[in-house]
This record gives structure tokens, sequence and C-alpha cells, in this order.
């Protein structure tokens, strides 16, 4: 079985703060994926980055940055300098090789104000 | 491309009315799913389908029909709505060359009174 654990229910944090959104994840399987999207107020779910679970190396696209570690089983995400667009809430997921399905976190609210 | 699109976007029922949510994709994705989203419990997988005719059961398919007549349509039959069905649900498509990355619709809001 697999599971996702976001323990942060909700983040409040102001304008140019860094923020850290934990994720934990389970799975028997060797070869897996892990992602993060956005879901901003208005409802739909952004993709923003996907982790094979055979490259360990963190990733930083613009403010964003991404900490994947084996050992610890987390796939931590983080905002540097935050901005009030960033206000969402954020998924961690994980799927299997071979199976398509996305097991979700519970999500994370990020309040960023201004 | 549209990419998966989602009718309708809102849509209030009574308890014991039925209804389907219409989805569609225009990628060519053999790989397509139906979650529903819930507060504080993220995104739970209703039905799934590899490719057309050929459709099972996610981890909350209880209430819920599918069929899969053609690559493009997926769509979500609600037989004899409950108000535990209220949610959001979403659909998703995947290809086999995308690492499981799935790419969902907009949404449909669901309430049942």
């Amino acid at each position: 079985a697999q599971k996702v654990t976001q323990a942060q229910t909700e983040i409040s944090v102001v304008e140019k703060e860094d923020v850290t959104l934990d994720c934990v994840y389970e799975t028997r399987d060797t070869t897996y994926y892990l992602f993060w999207y956005k879901q901003p107020p208005s409802g739909e779910l952004v993709f923003l980055i996907r982790r094979n679970s055979f490259d360990e190396q963190n990733e930083i696209s613009g403010r964003y940055s991404w900490n994947f570690q084996k050992s610890t089983s987390s796939f931590n995400f983080t905002i540097t300098a935050s901005q009030v667009v960033d206000s969402a809430v954020y998924f961690c997921a994980l799927s299997a090789a071979g199976r398509r399905a996305l097991t979700f976190g519970s999500g994370t609210r990020l309040q960023v104000q201004p | 491309n549209a990419g998966v699109t989602q009718t309708p976007k809102f849509q209030v029922l009574k308890t014991g009315q039925s209804m389907t949510l219409q989805c569609a994709q225009d990628m060519n994705h053999e790989y397509m799913s139906w979650y529903r989203q819930d507060p504080g419990m993220g995104l739970r997988l209703i039905h799934y389908s590899v490719g057309a005719g050929i459709t099972d059961q996610g981890e909350v398919p209880n209430g819920y029909n599918v069929s899969r007549s053609t690559t493009e349509d997926f769509p979500l039959r609600l037989l004899s709505a409950a108000p535990s069905q209220t949610s959001v649900y979403f659909c998703a498509s995947s290809s086999g060359t995308s690492y499981n990355e799935q790419f969902f619709g907009p949404g449909t809001r669901l309430t049942v009174l």
C-alpha cells in the first residue's frame, strides 16, 4: 500500500519569507514517481514537478526548490521569498511505475500575507 | 489542444437523482481516471481506464459507474446521488511516455441536497 503524509495542514507566512512544505511517503515499490501539484483559489490543479525514485538530485526552478531524500522517504518543497500569488493548496502525490494512479497527500494550505 | 475538458462545471442534484459527469481529452492518452476531492482528504481515485473498453475500480468506487467506449471520452455516472457524493470531481489522463504525470481537467463541483 502507498501513503503520502503532509503533516502541515495550513501555513501562514508574510511575503518574502521562505517556507518549506513537508511531504513524507510510504511505498514498497522500488521504482516510483513523486509529484507536487498546486491548487490556487480558482480550483484547477497545476503540475509543478515530477521526480523519479532513481534520481535523488535536488531541483531548483526559480523561487521553487525540491529536496528529495530517499533515506527519509521525504520530498520537501521550498518556496524562497514567497509572494501573495503563491497562496494555494499544495499537494504531494506518489505513483508506482507500472500503475498510473496517484496517491495524494491531504494537502497543505499556504497563505502568504502581504 | 484543449487538453482535458469536463462538463458541467457546477451541478446541484437532489438525493436519488442520476447524472453523468463528462470528461474528454484530445491528447490520445490511453489512461484516464476520475478522482474526488473532499476537504482535508486530498484526491482519491474513483475509477480508471487503461484503454477503450477497459475500466477498473479505484479506492472509492461505490455509487459510481464508468465506461470507456472511445479513447477520448470517459464519463462518470452517478445512478442515485447521495449527499455523501457532494465533492469536487477531477478527471485526468496520461500517456505511457509521461512517467505517470497526470493531466487534470478543471473539475466539476457537485452538490447533492
